[in-house]
């Protein structure tokens, strides 16, 4: 059973760091995996899609990373901004009925 | 590319009323989409996989009676929360795999629901 986990839970940083997020999940055999940001009082918005075979992608300030053998990926944000403020949530897609596990989020909070 | 989308986004309405949410794949057909739900605090989990023309699977601890699920066509699918009640309120959400294949779940952004 793919269990995923994403430490820390919350993060507070000051206004213009950059800052990098965790992801792990334990069953390495997995097609994609997601990162989403969820707002409070409002819907989820997909951030990244990396599939197995990518390593990393990149939209505008965010880069997320993809290795697969360690059971990691990694979603940096350079240079923080208020608006950034959210709960980030990965996604993974794995098993033989492809299904999509989540983590459990880490609420991040930037600091003007 | 790849859209889905939720309607209404939120709702609130009265203990033992029945609503029903909608989730439309806009630029792509989908035999399969899933429902997923999640609790303050927890982790998106699913709770359904329904393929066009045909039942619904629940997840184990998911009553089948109480959430209704209907994908009568390719583009969409609607979930109704029977008789909700106060333990009802959750964000609930969608996904939708491309009818051409890949394994990719494209999501919706949610519909937050309150019952009071």
């Amino acid at each position: 059973k793919q269990e995923v986990t994403q430490i820390p839970a919350a993060l507070s940083v000051p206004e213009g760091e950059n800052l990098v997020l965790n992801c792990s999940f334990t069953d390495s055999a997995i097609y994609n995996l997601q990162w989403f940001r969820q707002d409070p009082g409002k819907g989820l918005t997909s951030l990244l899609l990396i599939q197995s075979s990518q390593r990393e992608q990149t939209s505008g300030r965010l880069n997320a990373s993809l290795d697969k053998s360690s059971g990691r990926s990694t979603l940096y944000i350079a240079a923080s901004q208020p608006g950034d403020s959210a709960t980030y949530l990965c996604a993974v897609l794995s098993g033989g009925y492809q299904k999509v596990t989540f983590g459990t989020g880490t609420k991040l909070q930037v600091i003007p | 590319g790849a859209v889905v989308s939720q309607h209404p986004s939120w709702v609130i309405c009265k203990s033992g009323t029945s609503v029903k949410i909608e989730c439309r794949s806009l630029d792509f057909q989908a035999t399969t989409m899933f429902w997923y739900r999640q609790f303050p605090k927890q982790s998106l989990m699913l709770m359904a996989t329904s393929n066009e023309g045909s039942k619904a699977t629940y997840e184990q601890g998911v009553e089948k009676d109480k959430f209704l699920i209907n994908h009568a066509s390719l583009t969409l699918s609607t979930l109704t929360v029977t008789s909700a009640h106060p333990e009802d309120s959750s964000f609930y959400i969608c996904s939708a795999r491309d009818l051409r294949g890949g394994e990719t779940q494209y999501f919706g952004p949610g519909t937050r629901l309150l019952v009071l």
